[in-house]
């Protein structure tokens, strides 16, 4: 069974670009969350989407957004790039229902120049 | 607001000795998941064991195994027989089973390093 795939793996930005992450969940997982992973902040949540609907979404600007398709795929959109928003960004999928865990992806690397 | 703390920056631990990896954690939900994750240079973030925090018994996984100590609000992992593939960051996080969502909560994490 394949697991999370994330895709580009690496990324190089210049300033006021935008850009978009992909994420696709194991199969038959219809939840996916996003979280941004830095030195200085750790991982911090990003949004959550379930069945194509935002269920959650972290204390993050409105320059970051994301969407989830029928398939369950997910991407997210950074625009106006800072240099802040360098980052490991780390998708996760999982099964509905209690007793489940989230498995990850091996994350997009982001770095704004 | 939920939070969880890892007080431990990086730990070492010689090569088939046993450690101890610390996290406590503030909630005022009754009804949570605590997890410990490992995420070794590769980056990919790896499920090392659950607990559900109804459940007194203390989970366990081969090598590892936790401490919970729900009234403390305490969740440690400790790791025996330490291998070199242990090496890695450890982070524990926290999952709510009451808000409808499956929103981690992660603390800063801790370096273990396994000294041959």
């Amino acid at each position: 069974k394949a697991g999370v795939t994330q895709t580009p793996r690496y990324l190089i930005k210049t300033r006021g670009q935008q850009v978009t992450l992909s994420c696709s969940p194991i199969s038959g997982h219809r939840s996916v969350s996003w979280y941004q992973q830095t030195p200085g902040q750790g991982l911090q949540f990003l949004f959550e989407y379930f069945s194509e609907t935002q269920r959650n979404k972290g204390n993050f600007p409105g320059r970051f957004s994301g969407r989830q398709f029928s398939n369950s795929r997910s991407e997210m959109n950074v625009s106006t790039l800072e240099l802040g928003d360098s980052a490991l960004y780390l998708c996760a999928s999982s099964l509905q229902g209690p007793n489940t865990e989230a498995f990850f992806g091996q994350g997009t690397r982001l770095t704004v120049v | 607001a939920q939070t969880v703390t890892q007080s431990q920056p990086e730990m070492s631990v010689q090569e088939a000795e046993t450690v101890t990896l610390s996290c406590t954690y503030d909630t005022s939900e009754s009804d949570y998941y605590l997890f410990w994750y490992k995420q070794p240079p590769s980056r990919q973030m790896i499920l090392v064991i659950r607990q559900e925090a109804y459940k007194q018994q203390n989970a366990t996984e081969n090598r590892f195994s936790v401490n919970f100590q729900k009234a403390a609000k305490s969740f440690s992992l400790k790791i025996s027989d330490s291998q070199l593939g242990d090496a890695a960051m450890y982070f524990c996080a926290y999952r709510s089973d009451s808000s409808g969502t499956y929103k981690y909560i992660f603390g800063t994490g801790t370096r273990l390093k396994v000294l041959a």
